[in-house]
């Protein structure tokens, strides 16, 4: 079966710009998972949701994030206003339960570069 | 305070030897996961091993054991029989609290060379 996929895979903004980046989890998978992984760094958790609910959202880094799962399927993060700091690889995470007992699978990331 | 700590950013190793990633962890949880995840210069992150923190036995998973020590709280992850296509970085990560839905925390990686 289909991965995690995630698109663009690469998106070059202007500072200032918007963008929304998104994310196909897994068929049935309950739980998905945003990553932030800047250059050399390990990936940083940024938001959670149980189907449509967002019930964690404690590592968004300003209120220019915002992110959503309205049918509780796709998944698209929004970043309003891009800054340089915002340049880092989005990966994006679907699990099969909600209770987290099971591995998280990986999408490809989108590598946003704002220049 | 950092919750897990990879001292190692750059290994060497020769092809067809073992090799070990150190991986440290800090929590306070008593239920917890131990996850290892390979990510390669395609960028997508890959399930390796994970380990339970109530498993008595050390996980495995064909060429990658995991050296679990939780007197120690570390976990560390061993390579057999290093192969070209292990050349990636390496990441081990954490999950607390399984009513909180899972989220991982990551370490620094450490960045494996397999030598021919």
């Amino acid at each position: 079966g289909a991965g995690v996929s995630q698109s663009p895979r690469y998106k070059v903004a202007k500072r200032g710009q918007d963008v929304a980046l998104r994310c196909d989890p897994i068929s049935g998978h309950v739980s998905l998972f945003w990553y932030q992984q800047a250059l050399g760094q390990g990936p940083e958790f940024l938001t959670y949701f149980q189907n449509e609910a967002q019930l964690d959202k404690s590592g968004l880094p300003s209120d220019r994030f915002f992110a959503e799962r309205p049918e509780g399927s796709v998944s698209t993060l929004k970043i309003q206003r891009t800054q340089q700091e915002d340049s880092a690889v989005y990966l994006c995470a679907s699990s099969l339960d909600r209770q987290g007992a099971y591995e998280q699978y990986f999408g490809p990331g989108t590598r946003l570069t704002v220049t | 305070a950092q919750k897990i700590t990879q001292t190692q950013p750059g290994m060497f190793v020769q092809e067809k030897e073992a090799v070990t990633l150190d991986c440290t962890y800090d929590t306070s949880d008593q239920s917890y996961g131990l996850f290892w995840y390979k990510q390669p210069s395609s960028g997508e992150m890959i399930f390796l091993i994970y380990q339970g923190s109530y498993d008595e036995q050390n996980a495995t998973e064909g060429r990658y054991s995991l050296n679990f020590q939780k007197a120690r709280k570390s976990a560390n992850l061993v390579i057999s029989a290093s192969q070209l296509g292990d050349s990636a970085m390496y990441f081990c990560a954490m999950r607390e609290a399984y009513n909180q839905g899972g989220k991982l925390i990551f370490g620094q990686g450490t960045e494996l060379s397999v030598k021919p």
